[in-house]
């Protein structure tokens, strides 16, 4: 079954560590996106890629990194200069334009 | 920038009644997703509208799209318990390289 693997489901770190979400897909898409979500809130758009070594900041960008050296992985960094780190954190990747979004079933971050 | 805001925000419903979520965007767009969010979980992609007048229905649910009033609606047909989550609007904005940009989600409580 083609889908997107998100690991692990949860993460507990120690303030002024970095750490890395890994987001793995295995239906061929180009496009990929890491969101955020805070409690009660909608998605906030940190990263996207929409193809192999080439990427773009999204709305939130600052204190995260990313890499994209291969089609089907797409690995979020938080860095320790990320001020409020913890979050639910949602990998995507689509298709085309035309198509949704299809979504990992995320990583809880937490750190204190 | 790109602005997506729901209403309302939160909807308390009985079992057997109708009501409609509202989508309204800020900028010219075509192509809107709505998206189902349970407790805890991942969003799955409930409709995709990509053009004026589009209309899409799945059971309960009806989807619709105005471009010209930048304006989508949800709308619930006797609504039953099954239906309560958070519901998501998401907008592709044309010239935004291929990002999504979500509304805050209407949380459903369905009730007995």
């Amino acid at each position: 079954d083609g889908g997107i693997t998100q690991s692990p489901k949860y993460l507990f770190r120690k303030e002024g560590q970095n750490v890395t979400l890994s987001c793995e897909q295995n239906l061929n898409h180009d496009a990929m996106y890491w969101y955020r979500q805070d409690p009660g809130q909608g998605l906030r758009l940190i990263y996207y890629s929409q193809i192999v070594n080439d990427f773009q900041k999204g709305d939130i960008a600052e204190g995260y990194s990313v890499s994209r050296e291969k089609k089907e992985s797409f690995p979020l960094t938080v860095t320790s200069a990320q001020k409020n780190p913890t979050a639910f954190y949602l990998c995507a990747s689509r298709r085309t334009r035309n198509s949704p979004l299809h979504f990992g079933n995320g990583t809880r971050l937490t750190v204190t | 920038e790109l602005k997506v805001e729901q209403n309302p925000l939160f909807l308390s419903m009985q079992e057997g009644k109708n009501y409609t979520i509202y989508c309204n965007y800020s900028t010219t767009s075509d192509r809107l997703y709505w998206y189902r969010q349970d407790p805890g979980k991942s969003l799955e992609s409930l409709f995709v509208l990509l053009s004026n007048g589009a209309v899409k229905q799945e059971g309960r649910l009806m989807a619709s799209l105005d471009t010209k009033a930048r304006l989508s609606t949800l709308h619930i047909t006797a609504a039953v318990h099954d239906l309560s989550a958070t519901y998501f609007c998401a907008v592709d904005k044309e010239t935004s390289g291929s990002r999504l940009t979500f509304g805050e989600g209407t949380q459903l409580t369905v009730n007995p």
